[in-house]
C-alpha cells in the first residue's frame, strides 16, 4: 500500500491567516491525491481533485498544489467555517488517506 | 439532486455479519463507481474497497480480503457492503461514496453514514 503522511496533525490559526498542510506519498503518485474537508459528525466533503481542481462550488481561498510525491494544500485567508479536519487521499494505486490535519482557531 | 442515503444505525455481537445499504438517486447509477470508507470513534479515514456499478467489479482494501464483498443492485440503484466475521476494531461509522469520474477516484458524493457496533 502507498502511506500517506500528512503534517502538521494539527494546526491553530487566525481568522485571515495563510494556512498549509503537506502531504507526502511513500511512492510517486503523479497528481492522483485529492484533499477533503470533515466536520464533526459529517461526512467529508471533497474540495480539491487531482492535486490542483478546485471541486464545483469551493470558494477559492482554497487550492493545491505538487506532483509526484509531496504536495501542499493551502487556505489562503482562514475563516472561522474552514475549521475542520482536511484528509489528504492518493489513488495512483487502491486509495489510501492521510492521518488529518485539525485546524483550529487561535 | 444528487444523493446517496444509507440504512441506519446497526449493532453486532463479535464474529456477526453486517450489510449496509446505499441507495442512489439524481444520477445514473451505472455510470459511476461507488467507494466504501469507514471511520472508527476518533480517528481517521480508511478505504475499504470500491465496486464498478457498471459490471460489478470489485477492488477490496487487501486488510479486508475474505471479509468483506460489496454488490450492487442495479434495479434499486443500490449498492451493499457486507463484513463478515465482526471484531470490536470493526466498529465504526461507514460511508458510501460515489467516483468524481470513470478515470478520477475522487469521492464527489457521500452517504450520510452508518454507525455500526461491535459488541458482546
Amino acid at each position: 500500500d502507498i502511506q500517506m503522511t500528512q503534517s502538521p496533525s494539527s494546526l491553530s490559526a487566525s481568522v485571515g491567516d495563510r494556512v498549509t498542510i503537506t502531504c507526502q506519498a511513500s511512492q510517486d503518485i503523479s497528481n492522483y491525491l485529492n484533499w477533503y474537508q470533515q466536520k464533526p459528525g459529517k461526512a467529508p466533503k471533497l474540495l480539491i481533485y487531482d492535486a490542483s481542481n478546485l471541486e464545483t462550488g469551493v470558494p477559492s481561498r482554497f487550492s493545491g498544489s505538487g506532483s509526484g510525491t509531496d504536495f501542499t494544500f493551502t487556505i489562503s485567508s482562514l475563516q472561522p467555517e474552514d475549521i475542520a479536519t482536511y484528509y489528504c487521499q492518493q489513488y495512483d494505486n487502491l486509495p489510501t488517506f492521510g492521518g488529518g490535519t485539525k485546524v483550529e482557531i487561535k | 439532486q444528487v444523493q446517496l442515503v444509507q440504512s441506519g444505525a446497526e449493532v453486532k455481537k463479535p464474529g456477526a455479519s453486517v450489510k449496509v445499504s446505499c441507495k442512489a438517486s439524481g444520477y445514473t447509477f451505472t455510470s459511476y463507481g461507488i467507494s466504501w470508507v469507514r471511520q472508527a470513534p476518533g480517528q481517521g479515514l480508511e478505504w475499504m474497497g470500491w465496486i464498478s456499478a457498471y459490471n460489478g467489479n470489485t477492488n477490496y482494501a487487501q486488510k479486508l480480503q475474505g471479509r468483506v464483498t460489496m454488490t450492487t443492485d442495479t434495479s434499486t440503484s443500490t449498492a451493499y457492503m457486507e463484513l463478515r466475521s465482526l471484531r470490536s476494531d470493526d466498529t465504526a461509522v461507514y460511508y458510501c461514496a460515489r467516483d468524481l469520474s470513470v478515470t478520477t477516484r475522487a469521492f464527489d458524493i457521500w452517504g450520510q453514514g452508518t454507525m455500526v457496533t461491535v459488541s458482546s
